[in-house]
């Protein structure tokens, strides 16, 4: 069974702009949780989805944004990219019925310029 | 908000030996804890879990330790291996949904 895909692994933008990242979870695994990894701050939880709907949000602000599909393929948007934005952004798959543990991509890292 | 943090950043440890990181939380609410390991490049893999109606639970050569009283986690690995050099992460989760929050993590450089 493939692991988790994240797409793109790397991207630079400049300031003020836009991104959108994608996360592929494991077949079957129907949450998708982002968490953005820094340096300082470690790893920070964005939000999870379940089903398409946000079932949890971390303390970000709305320049940070989601979705999910009905295939429970999942986007994260980042608007008005600011430098602090520079990061790994993870994404992670689990199966509720199946338990808690959670399965990590590779991540995207992000540099803002 | 509540924090998970780490007191040790980096740990160098001889191999053969065992190894204990530690790890300090502050949400007494918390009822679920997670010991992650990420390699270099990689995501964090899952290593091992603890409910909070449990003091110590085994895996294949680590062991979860709970201390609610002081609000302590610590992992330990046995006869750590050049494979387990890695940042590892504690983490914890006081909700139903996977709301978790981690620390910074504590770097296990293993030293052959």
């Amino acid at each position: 069974k493939a692991g988790v895909t994240q797409t793109p692994r790397y991207l630079i933008k400049t300031r003020g702009q836009q991104v959108t990242l994608s996360c592929s979870p494991i077949s079957g695994h129907r949450s998708v949780s982002w968490y953005q990894q820094t340096p300082g701050q470690g790893l920070q939880f964005l939000f999870e989805y379940f089903s398409e709907t946000q079932r949890n949000k971390g303390n970000f602000p709305g320049r940070f944004s989601g979705r999910q599909f009905s295939n429970s393929r999942s986007e994260m948007n980042v608007s008005t990219l600011e430098l602090g934005d520079s990061a790994l952004y993870l994404c992670a798959s689990r199966q509720p019925t199946l338990g808690n543990e959670q399965f990590f991509g590779p991540g995207t890292r992000l540099t803002v310029l | 908000g509540e924090n998970v943090g780490l007191h040790l950043p980096t740990l160098s440890v001889q191999e053969g030996d065992n190894s204990i990181i530690n790890c300090a939380y502050s949400n007494s609410a918390s009822d679920y804890f997670i010991w992650y390991k990420q390699e270099s490049g990689k995501g964090p893999q899952f290593i091992i879990d603890i409910r909070s109606n449990m003091d110590k639970r085994q895996g294949q050569r680590v062991t979860v330790l709970l201390n609610k009283t002081v609000k302590h986690l610590s992992l330990q690995i046995a006869a750590t291996q050049p494979g387990d050099s890695a940042v590892y992460f504690c983490a914890e989760n006081s909700g139903g949904y996977q709301k978790v929050t981690f620390g910074i993590g504590t770097k296990l450089q293993v030293i052959p």
